[in-house]
């Protein structure tokens, strides 16, 4: 059965400040999905994942994917008030794509 | 424009009472999913189509049924909602060729 676990679930962190998100999961896998989530709004998709060693970024944001490890980490750099949200980190086997349950972003001025 | 187009956006029904979710996509994807999202939850999926090879996760109710009459929509029927299953009901699309998966902008249903 694949499950997916990120951590940590909860982060509040400063303007300015660096910090990762880990995401773990338990089997092999066809790509993984890095997505955000703002309050009562649908899922923005971030980064999509699909070979070992993968490495993404997009302004603040790099995710990277180490199949091996079956990790995926997001690091955010230098955060600013606008990157909190939810991050879901989401793992595709054989059409079936399963979401980890998420890590709330509050990024404190 | 809008590639995934869920509607209603909004839906309130009463217990018990039959209620169908719809969801339309532009992209020509083959593969459909609904999930299901409580509060402060994760998107849980429920089932996905691949054209319409239908995949019922194990742990989907039987309350939850549904249809894909083409590859451009797909539906949600609960046919005796319960309080519990308030939620946003989210659609999305994938082609199996490519990478992406494209959410609607969900259904937020609420039971009364």
């Amino acid at each position: 059965e694949l499950k997916v676990e990120q951590n940590p679930l909860f982060l509040s962190m400063q303007e300015g400040k660096n910090y990762t998100i880990y995401c773990n999961y338990s089997t092999t896998s066809d790509r993984l999905y890095w997505y955000r989530q703002d309050p009562g709004k649908s899922l923005e998709s971030l980064f999509v994942l699909l070979s070992n060693g993968a490495v993404k970024q997009e302004g603040r944001l790099m995710a990277s994917l180490d199949t091996k490890a079956r990790l995926s980490t997001l690091h955010i750099t230098a955060a600013v008030h606008d990157l909190s949200a939810t991050y879901f980190c989401a793992v595709d086997r054989d059409d079936k794509i399963i979401f980890g349950k998420g890590t709330r972003l509050h990024i404190l001025p | 424009d809008a590639m995934v187009i869920q509607n209603p956006r909004y839906q309130v029904t009463q217990f018990g009472k039959p209620v169908t979710l719809s969801c339309s996509q532009t992209l020509n994807h083959n593969v459909m999913y609904w999930y299901q999202q409580k509060s402060s939850q994760a998107p849980k999926l429920l089932f996905h189509y691949y054209d319409k090879d239908f995949n019922n996760e194990a742990d989907t109710p039987d309350n939850f049924q549904s249809r894909r009459p083409n590859t451009s929509f797909c539906f949600l029927d609960i046919r005796s909602p319960g309080l519990g299953d308030a939620a946003m009901y989210l659609c999305a699309t994938r082609n199996r060729q490519g990478y992406e998966q494209y959410f609607g902008p969900g259904t937020r249903l609420t039971v009364t």
